[in-house]
């Protein structure tokens, strides 16, 4: 199966600051995608990570808030921005190797706790 | 709106029994979905997936159950281990995967 590394793995950050997550997948996807999943409960799509363009967001979410690059077909990041404590969760990021339906691997998620 | 849900949040069976765990989904133009299993820590990893156009997918010791009809999934483990202990996920895939609520299944002995 693709190996998808996450980094970093955990962090625990001063609310107002901002923290970069980074996606790396050991081959080219087609897509991406970022997760986020608080604890105790399942995970919400945050938006698809567009190669070379904006990024596409879930209701709820917005680019001011989670800005994302994807600069390639292997890599992308996630921001957090002005961060509160209610941002506190794991983030999970997905890659998606044909879009008309196959499996999508993750990777081990980053536990970002804001205090 | 479209959502993806789960009957039951938690689960427990004996070791060696079979488990079958189940979900909802809303949305009937799906046409493809996914059972991930996330141990703590971890995240998701894929077990079995089954389009629309069939009722039955089997894997090893997994059997996944499509019911169109009500719009409904399961997922059975045969002689459940303690090292399915996890939790599981259903996950409609059209261009993008929506999960649903999740279950968590505990194995004693």
């Amino acid at each position: 199966s693709a190996v998808i590394s996450q980094k970093p793995s955990r962090d625990i950050c001063q609310r107002g600051t901002s923290l970069t997550i980074q996606c790396q997948v050991d081959s080219q996807v087609t897509m991406m995608f970022w997760y986020r999943q608080q604890p105790g409960q399942s995970l919400t799509l945050i938006a698809t990570a567009n190669q070379g363009s904006e990024a596409t967001y879930e209701s709820g979410f917005v680019i001011d808030k989670f800005p994302i690059s994807r600069p390639n077909l292997t890599f992308s990041t996630l921001t957090v921005s002005n961060m509160s404590p209610e941002d506190s969760s794991i983030y999970l990021c997905s890659a998606l190797w044909r879009k008309e339906g196959t499996e999508a691997f993750f990777g081990q998620g980053t536990r970002l706790t804001v205090v | 709106g479209e959502s993806v849900g789960l009957h039951l949040p938690t689960l427990s069976v004996q070791e060696g029994d079979n488990s079958i765990i189940n979900c909802a989904y809303s949305n009937s133009a799906s046409d493809y979905f996914i059972w991930y299993k996330q141990e703590s820590g971890k995240g998701p990893q894929f077990i079995i997936d089954i389009r629309s156009n069939m009722d039955k997918r089997q894997g090893q010791r997994v059997t996944v159950l499509l019911n169109k009809t009500v719009k409904h999934l399961s997922l059975q483990i045969a002689a459940t281990q303690p090292g399915d202990s996890a939790v599981y996920f259903c996950a409609e895939n059209t261009d993008k995967l929506i999960f649903g609520t999740g279950t968590r299944l505990q194995v004693f002995p």
